[in-house]
């Protein structure tokens, strides 16, 4: 098993306060991943990391900030939760060739915005 | 852009069925790879299997096989003899290749549920 690890797995919260996911991987991989899953859209990408510090934007980032400080760990940030984002995160590392490399998935993390 | 159409949004077979999983993509670029998911009840997400664009050569992995047709833009999954453990949602996803170095971003289909009863 790929060791990722995502907290909180469970969180419910109100509309307007912020939230933070974090993704914890011991692969000493360059890529990580921020994917939304909602029904009757698969999986979309937020945000990604290609390093320490270097991130860019996924295909539905409004809403979401990232952040990389250390190679094992990748945070995703909600500045002002909204019901539109309740979702499940799931967070995800390349192996060691980016350009090519399947994607190993942590367990999810089950977001419910009031 | 990018796309992958899983049209079959559930199926429903009883075991020992053999049952196919369509997958159709769009794409501009001459090189990417194409993979399958699986996510079962327990929700995590399970990768099954990669294949890049110049080789289209079928794939089959004990029950599991995959038809890949260039021609007709599509990367089908079959399971031969379904059983109930079988019962998940499928992830079909396309990823371009970018300049070396960059991060692989996959594009998902939407899923297909596949349902296997006794």
């Amino acid at each position: 098993d790929a060791g990722i690890t995502q907290s909180p797995r469970h969180k419910v919260t109100e509309t307007g306060t912020p939230v933070t996911l974090r993704c914890h991987q011991t692969e000493n991989h360059r890529y990580m991943y921020w994917y939304r899953q909602d029904p009757g859209h698969g999986l979309r990408l937020i945000h990604y990391s290609y390093g320490v510090k270097d991130t860019d934007k996924g295909e539905v980032s409004d809403g979401y900030s990232v952040s990389r400080s250390k190679t094992e760990d990748f945070l995703l940030t909600l500045e002002s939760a909204t019901s539109s984002q309740t979702s499940v995160y799931f967070c995800a590392i390349s192996a060691k060739r980016g350009d090519t490399g399947e994607l190993f998935f942590g367990e999810g993390s089950r977001l419910t915005v009031l | 852009a990018q796309k992958v159409t899983q049209a079959q949004t559930e199926i429903s077979v009883v075991e020992k069925e053999d049952v196919t999983l369509d997958c159709v993509y769009e794409t501009r670029d001459t090189t990417y790879y194409l993979f399958w998911y699986k996510q079962p009840p327990s929700g995590e997400l399970v990768f099954l299997i990669r294949r890049n664009s110049f080789d289209e050569q079928n794939e089959i992995s004990g029950r599991y096989s995959w038809n890949f047709q260039k021609s007709t833009s599509s990367f089908n999954f079959t399971i031969t003899a379904s059983q109930v453990v079988d019962s998940a949602v499928y992830f079909c996803a396309l990823s371009e290749r970018g300049l070396a170095g960059t991060a692989s971003k996959l594009t998902f289909g939407t899923g297909t549920r596949l349902q296997v009863t006794l």
